[in-house]
Parts: structure tokens; sequence; C-alpha cells
């Protein structure tokens, strides 16, 4: 089945731990990207990477990595972890290109204390 | 820079009547993809339809209909025969050209959410 898998789903932390949420795509995709989504302000893209080993940031990189070693993983890494970072977070996939839908994992839930 | 506006937070809809949710958007791309996401409760995010900018005529899915009008900037979904399994968040997004920079990104509007109600 083709999908976009995220570890964990739900992640209770304290500041300043630092935590991996793996994403991993079986679409042979080239395109992935990190969301964040937060009440109001709808999804906001952290990073991408347009293939293995090119990643850039998105609208709010701030507190985050990433790395792209290879094609099918794009996992998320945040060094020191803070309340405001407390949100739903989306890894997404896809072909390159306008007309390419992303496909979504199913949603980090992360809890920040 | 884009940036998709969708000017109502909520809706509300009876079972079988036809619904549209708005979308404006602003950008100065030639080429450019309108795409609607479904959002339940349950968290996933749900692929609805796609609308290219150079699309001449109007996406169709099913029961979703994109009705695109390119000189307004706007991308409205309509929902004909809303069930009860529609009630959901609704966002419409927009993902730039590959060779127009911006890393083919999708950028999204807040959303609107829809209760259809019996």
């Amino acid at each position: 089945e083709a999908q976009v898998t995220q570890n964990p789903r739900y992640l209770i932390t304290v500041t300043g731990k630092k935590l991996t949420v793996t994403c991993s795509q079986n679409m042979n995709h080239e395109y992935m990207s990190w969301y964040r989504q937060d009440p109001g302000l709808g999804l906001r893209q952290i990073y991408y990477s347009m293939n293995v080993e090119v990643t850039d940031k998105g609208d709010v990189p701030e507190g985050y990595k990433v790395s792209r070693k290879e094609k099918r993983n794009f996992p998320l890494i945040l060094e020191s972890p803070s309340p405001n970072q407390t949100s739903l977070y989306f890894c997404a996939s896809s072909f390159s290109g306008t007309n390419n839908e992303q496909f979504f994992g199913p949603g980090t839930r992360l809890t920040v204390l | 820079a884009q940036k998709i506006t969708q000017t109502q937070p909520g809706m509300f809809v009876q079972e079988k009547e036809a619904v549209t949710l708005d979308c404006t958007y602003d950008t100065s791309d030639p080429s450019y993809g309108l795409f609607w996401y479904k959002q339940p409760s349950s968290g996933e995010m749900i692929f609805l339809i796609y609308q290219g900018s150079y699309d001449q005529q109007n996406a169709t899915e099913g029961r979703y209909s994109l009705n695109f009008q390119k000189a307004r900037k706007s991308a409205n979904l309509v929902i004909s025969a809303s069930q009860l399994g529609d009630s959901a968040m609704y966002f419409c997004a927009m993902r730039r050209d590959l060779f127009t920079g911006g890393g083919n990104k999708l950028t999204f509007g807040t959303g609107t959410q829809l209760k259809v109600e019996l």
C-alpha cells in the first residue's frame, strides 16, 4: 500500500530534550516536506527536500533540523524543543511538479512541557 | 509572496444540499496548481481535487467541483448533495511551479470548518 508513515504519532516531552520524528514514504517520491498545523494558522511549511541531500528552509524553520540521506526517509529533528513547538506535525511527499498532489502522513501530535 | 485566503471560518449546511467553500489566492506566478484537502476530526489530510492554472475547464471529482475564476483569483470548492461524513475542516492550497523557485511549495489557507446537519 502506497503510504507515508510517521513515528511517533503522539509524543509528550520536556523542554530541551532532543527528539526526532521519523517520516518514510514508499512511493519513490523525490519531494518531501514537513508542516506544522496550529489552530487558526492552517499548515505552514517547516523544511522541504527536492531530493536526496537537497534540503531547504520553509516558512517556519527556526528550532528544527532535517536530513535527507535516503530517498524514502526525511526525519525532523528538534535539538532543544520549547513549548512553542507544541503542535501537530505532518510529513508529506510527492513527485515534483505543480500538478502533483502531496500525500500526507497521519500526523504527529507533539506536546512540549 | 503567495497567499491563500479562506474567509469562512465555519459553515453549516443541511444534508443533501450543496455548499460552496470560498478560496481566493494571491500570486504573481504564471503557473501554479490549486488543491483542496479535507481534514476530518481524526486528523488525516485527504486530497480532494486539483486545478491547474492553465486548465480551461473546471475540475470535478465525484461530488466535488472546483469553481475556478482565474481573473478573480478564486478557486471555490463546491460540494453537491452534502452528507454527514462531509463534516470536516477543508483547506485550500496553492503549489508553486517547480521552475519559479520557492521549492515547489504548498501554501495553505486557514481552513473552513464545515458542519453538515440533518
